[in-house]
This record gives structure tokens, sequence and C-alpha cells, in this order.
């Protein structure tokens, strides 16, 4: 079973710049996540995929934006970058339909805004 | 609005001692709880949820729906218990997690 990957693992940016960052889920799930986690804090939500349709939005401004592809793999797009879009931007992939699902998660990709 | 509050950033206990890593929430309705570990230099990865009454790793947590809580308990600590442990919760449609801030754990020899 492979698990879930993200490339690449660091990227260096500078604001105003356009990122995109990669994941390929787990075998056999159908749903990724994508959250971002600053330094000291916990993941938070930006958008969940499923079968390449977006699912739930959280807190984001629409210059984060994703796509999910018939092989379920993701993309997570960020515009006009700025400062504080510096953190470690974790995916994570499901496969709903059951009650209190794991998600499991990817190493990340450490994402740093000059 | 959905909140996790884990109100303890740092926690140092030593080894053989018991541990309780506290996890508040705030939800109007009936959510899933989590809770997730993350050690040196791994990926984060699920440690157990209420739904699956489960003990991992020596580990148990209890959902109190009253004092809405749930805390992380394992009666003796050992050294490959130190990491960082994050609470989150999902609602019905599981459709995100909310995340603590967490808590890193150090056991001590």
């Amino acid at each position: 079973e492979t698990g879930v990957t993200q490339s690449p693992t660091h990227l260096i940016k500078t604001r105003g710049q356009q990122v995109t960052l990669r994941c390929s889920s787990q075998s056999g799930h159908n749903t990724v996540s994508w959250y971002q986690q600053a330094l000291g804090q916990g993941p938070q939500f930006i958008f969940q995929y499923y079968r390449e349709e977006e699912n739930g939005r959280g807190n984001f401004p629409p210059r984060f934006s994703g796509l999910q592809f018939p092989n379920y793999s993701s993309e997570l797009n960020v515009n006009a970058l700025e400062l504080d879009d510096s953190a470690l931007y974790l995916c994570a992939s499901s496969y709903p339909g059951t009650k209190g699902e794991t998600q499991y998660f990817g190493p990340g990709t450490r994402l740093l805004v000059l | 609005a959905q909140r996790v509050t884990q109100p303890e950033k740092l926690l140092s206990v030593f080894k053989g001692a018991p541990v309780e890593l506290k996890c508040n929430y705030s939800y109007s309705g009936s959510p899933e709880l989590f809770w997730y570990v993350q050690y040196s230099r791994q990926r984060l990865q699920l440690l157990l949820r209420h739904i699956s009454r489960e003990s991992i790793k020596g580990f148990t947590a209890d959902l109190n729906k009253g004092e809405t809580s749930f805390h992380l308990k394992k009666p003796f600590a050992q050294e490959e218990d130190s990491a960082m442990y994050y609470c989150a919760l999902s609602g019905p449609s599981a459709q995100k997690l909310v995340f603590g801030q967490g808590t890193r754990l150090t056991i001590n020899p």
C-alpha cells in the first residue's frame, strides 16, 4: 500500500509569486484534504476534494485554489503569495463513507515566502 | 463555532509516571474526536478516535460530553511516547478536521 506523498519537500518564493504544491493520495482513497500549519500551530483546514469536486472549504481567500485529478492526485495553488503564507502545507487522503474516517497525512511541503 | 483547545503547549513527565494530555472542544452537535501524534521526523498519524473506544500504545481517551473534553491518558509513560500530540474534531459530514494547537510531550528518563 503506497502512502501519501507530497512534492516538493521545500520551496522558497518571493511575495507576489504563485506556487503549486502536489499531492499523491494513498492507494484507493478518493478524497483529499489540504491543511496549512503555521509554526507552533495546529493544522488549519484549507479545502477538501472528493471525486474531483470541491467538497468543503475553510476560511481561506480565493487565491488559494485546488484541483483533483481522475487518478485522485491533487494540487494546491496559491496566487499572489504573502509573507504570512509561509507554513507547512499538508495534504491528507481518506476514503469517506464511515463516521470518524481516518485521514492519512503526507510529510508536507514547507513553503517560505520572502 | 468549532474549536479545540489544548491548554498545555509543553508537558514533561518522568518515565513510568502517569500522563494526561488535556483537550476541550466547542461544537454544537455530536462531533467525532481524534488524537493525532507526530513523532520526531515522522508524519502526522492517527493515534486513536473516540468512536473506536480502543487503547493504542497504552493510551486511552474518554469523551465527556458534559465537560466537552477528550483527555488523553496513559498510566505509565515510556520514553518513546515523546512526541507532539494534537486533539482534533470533525462534524458528521467529516469534511474537515479542526485541530488544537498541540501539546509537546517529553518523557524524561
